[in-house]
């Protein structure tokens, strides 16, 4: 089946900082990469949609200031926090679209805000 | 809105148990529906996707269902295991490249 990489696989920063998450399809080419977060106990959000060469849509509620998405190529979307905050601790998940039928996951990000 | 829903939210069982974890969905019109299993601090493993031309999908000891017009779907675990501890996320997707919506999650524990 198609891999999708993250990296970092987990990451501790001070309050303020910014950190980005890159989220990577290795063996196919994918238009359509989208970002999800996930809280302790809780199920995957949609935070925004991804679309190679075009911005980024984001759900309602979700900062696109403080989520900065890039996704310059077929196999590489970024997720940017900014200013990060303890708030911001989550666990997040990118995953690529190889077509119509199915969406491959990445391993997911954990962050830590301190 | 999409809104997906699973019952129970947890479910404790002894080892060797047939199960059924039970996802619900409001709006009927899906492209698919997927089953997920996700271990604790870890992503996800896909388990069945089912098409919404398709009644039901088999692997191993799992089988799901999908009745596409009452916007439901079954994940049917026979014979558990501990290794089968884990939550089960349930999704189901519009069509196109349009993405997951997600259900909570059943957290299931499988006692030795």
């Amino acid at each position: 089946g198609a891999v999708v990489s993250q990296h970092p696989s987990w990451v501790i920063c001070k309050s303020g900082t910014s950190v980005k998450i890159e989220c990577r399809s290795l063996d196919f080419q994918a238009t359509t990469m989208f970002w999800y977060r996930q809280f302790p106990k809780q199920s995957l959000m949609l935070m925004a949609t991804s679309n190679e060469g075009s911005k980024a849509t984001y759900e309602q509620g979700v900062e696109k200031d403080k989520f900065l998405i890039n996704h310059a190529s077929l196999t590489l979307s970024t997720l940017t926090v900014t200013s990060a905050h303890p708030e911001d601790s989550s666990f997040y998940i990118c995953s690529a679209s190889g077509g119509p039928n199915e969406q491959f996951f990445g391993p997911g990000t954990r962050l830590t805000v301190l | 809105k999409q809104e997906v829903t699973q019952i129970p939210a947890a479910l404790s069982v002894p080892e060797g148990e047939n199960l059924v974890l039970n996802c619900s969905f409001t709006d009927s019109a899906i492209y698919n529906l997927q089953w997920f299993r996700q271990d604790p601090g870890k992503g996800l493993t896909s388990l069945l996707l089912i098409q919404s031309s398709q009644r039901e999908q088999t692997s191993g000891r799992l089988n799901a269902s999908l009745d596409k017009s009452s916007g439901r779907s079954t994940l049917y675990i026979a014979a558990s295991q501990p290794g089968d501890s884990a939550t089960y996320l349930c999704a189901v997707r519009r069509g196109g490249n349009t993405p997951l919506v997600f259900g909570k999650g059943t957290r299931l524990s499988v006692i030795a």
